[in-house]
């Protein structure tokens, strides 16, 4: 799915655990962001980040937090916060300063509960 | 401010028919309008786009949107409908000078034998 790789493909998290979701690119993209899919919905905006070392919320940020401290990586945790963790998660990064330029993502983790 | 809506949860329609996914858009400024299409348990593949000229654009698969800018509309088409173009397909804008996109809400396309 174009130079995004995510993993796991399938994690499973315990109650009260924290989880670490991997999202790595070779697109050498400025900005990547983290989506959040339930079924039959649309995408929400977790969290995104323009250049190493920093990012902003989205719409949906409580009970996630991310780290970038390498342009290539942009890893998800979902925090024990996070009551209703059940979802796919999308990664997707893109060029910053190229408006019309597409989104990449990735193929997707699918985190279920225990 | 800024927002994409796709007004069906769901389109079916029969092989071989034309097929239209509708997307209406609101933005402040010129609209940097997309197409995408996931499969099940899949991430978004990109279909199309639309920047400027020609209100007619081609992509991939032999999907076309026209942009409609009285209408702000990027309604997404096809002629002759396949099954295997059954998924799940989001209308997206990005605002000049933002960084955000903002996904419609996903139309299920069922094309049926």
């Amino acid at each position: 799915d174009g130079g995004i790789t995510q993993s796991p493909k399938y994690l499973f998290r315990k109650e009260g655990q924290n989880v670490t979701l991997s999202c790595e690119q070779n697109l050498n993209h400025d900005a990547m962001y983290w989506y959040r899919q339930d079924p039959g919905q649309g995408l929400r905006l977790i969290y995104y980040s323009q250049i190493v070392n920093d990012f902003q919320k989205g719409d949906i940020a409580e009970g996630y937090s991310v780290s970038r401290e390498k342009k290539e990586s942009f890893p998800l945790t979902v925090t024990s916060a996070q009551k209703n963790p059940t979802a796919f998660y999308l990664c997707a990064s893109s060029p910053l300063w190229e408006a019309n330029e597409k989104l990449f993502f990735g193929s997707g983790t699918q985190l279920s509960v225990l | 401010a800024q927002s994409v809506a796709q007004p069906e949860d769901q389109v079916n329609v029969a092989e071989g028919n034309p097929l239209t996914v509708k997307c209406t858009y609101s933005v402040s400024g010129n609209p940097y309008l997309f197409w995408y299409v996931q499969y099940p348990n899949r991430g978004l593949q990109f279909l199309l786009k639309y920047i400027t000229g020609d209100n007619l654009v081609k992509g991939s698969y032999g999907f076309e949107a026209e942009f409609n800018k009285s209408q702000t509309s990027f309604h997404l088409k096809k002629p002759s409908a396949l099954v295997s173009d059954s998924a799940l397909y989001f209308c997206a804008l990005r605002a000049p000078n933002f960084n955000k996109f903002y996904f419609g809400s996903g139309t299920k396309l069922n094309v049926k034998p």
